[in-house]
């Protein structure tokens, strides 16, 4: 149990419609990243957020969009969807108080991930 | 961040070692290699990381060459919980708190371990 939660585990929903993926990082993490993993693209880094601010931007569609609330909790909101948006939607979380860790980096820590079946 | 390359997959007999390489030759000073394995959809699960010693923790040992191009890692008594897809992943440390780089996986080495 890496401490990262995600909800929903499964999801299934209709294309055009809009849905919102929550992740709660690790107590006291403040950076948030997702990551999006289809069958035919591997994973991929969508966006990351630190401590509230989007501090940068993968292969996110306009479609797509995220926040990082006060509580450090994140959600991705993904609107418009098409059949292709099926995937697995991961959070990861890093960074447990204001200093970097001891080693110099910065290790990310995955929640067990969203699948989002659009029909 | 530098591009790495691992053979797509590999077999295990369950408790002896499992030695997974990795090539970087292309790694900068400033790089760490990291390790995550992937049990069938779940979350990847980080396994170690380091930047030019060999490195060792509870789950598996990394073994990083002199010059940095390559290494590998050590899984010192495969079980069948071992069986995923490992991925080598190099990547910049951050240069300031909450700028560490992305992760940039790539297709990875699907282990098998067997009885």
């Amino acid at each position: 149990d890496s401490g990262v939660t995600q909800t929903p585990k499964h999801l299934i929903t209709a294309t055009g419609q809009r849905v919102t993926l929550r992740c709660s990082p690790r107590s006291g993490d403040l950076s948030v990243y997702w990551y999006q993993q289809s069958l035919d693209q591997g994973l991929q880094f969508l966006i990351h957020y630190y401590n509230g601010e989007e501090r940068a931007k993968g292969n996110i569609l306009e479609r797509f969009s995220a926040q990082q609330f006060p509580d450090l909790h994140s959600e991705l909101n993904l609107s418009s969807l098409e059949l292709g948006d099926s995937a697995l939607y991961f959070c990861a979380s890093s960074v447990r108080s204001h200093r970097t860790s001891g080693s110099g980096t910065d290790t990310q820590y995955f929640g067990p991930g969203t699948r989002l079946t659009v029909l | 961040d530098a591009k790495t390359t691992q053979p797509p997959s590999m077999d295990c007999a369950e408790g002896r070692a499992a030695n997974l390489p990795c090539n970087h030759s292309t790694i900068s000073g400033n790089e760490y290699v990291y390790w995550y394995r992937q049990i069938h959809s779940q979350g990847p699960q980080y396994i170690i990381h380091g930047l030019k010693n060999n490195e060792t923790n509870e789950m598996a040992s990394l073994i990083i060459t002199e010059d940095r191009k390559s290494s590998t890692l050590i899984l010192p008594h495969a079980t069948l919980r071992d069986t995923a897809v490992y991925y080598c992943i190099v990547r910049v440390g951050p240069l300031s708190t909450g700028t560490a780089s992305k992760l940039t996986f790539g297709t990875g080495t699907r282990l098998q371990v067997t009885l």
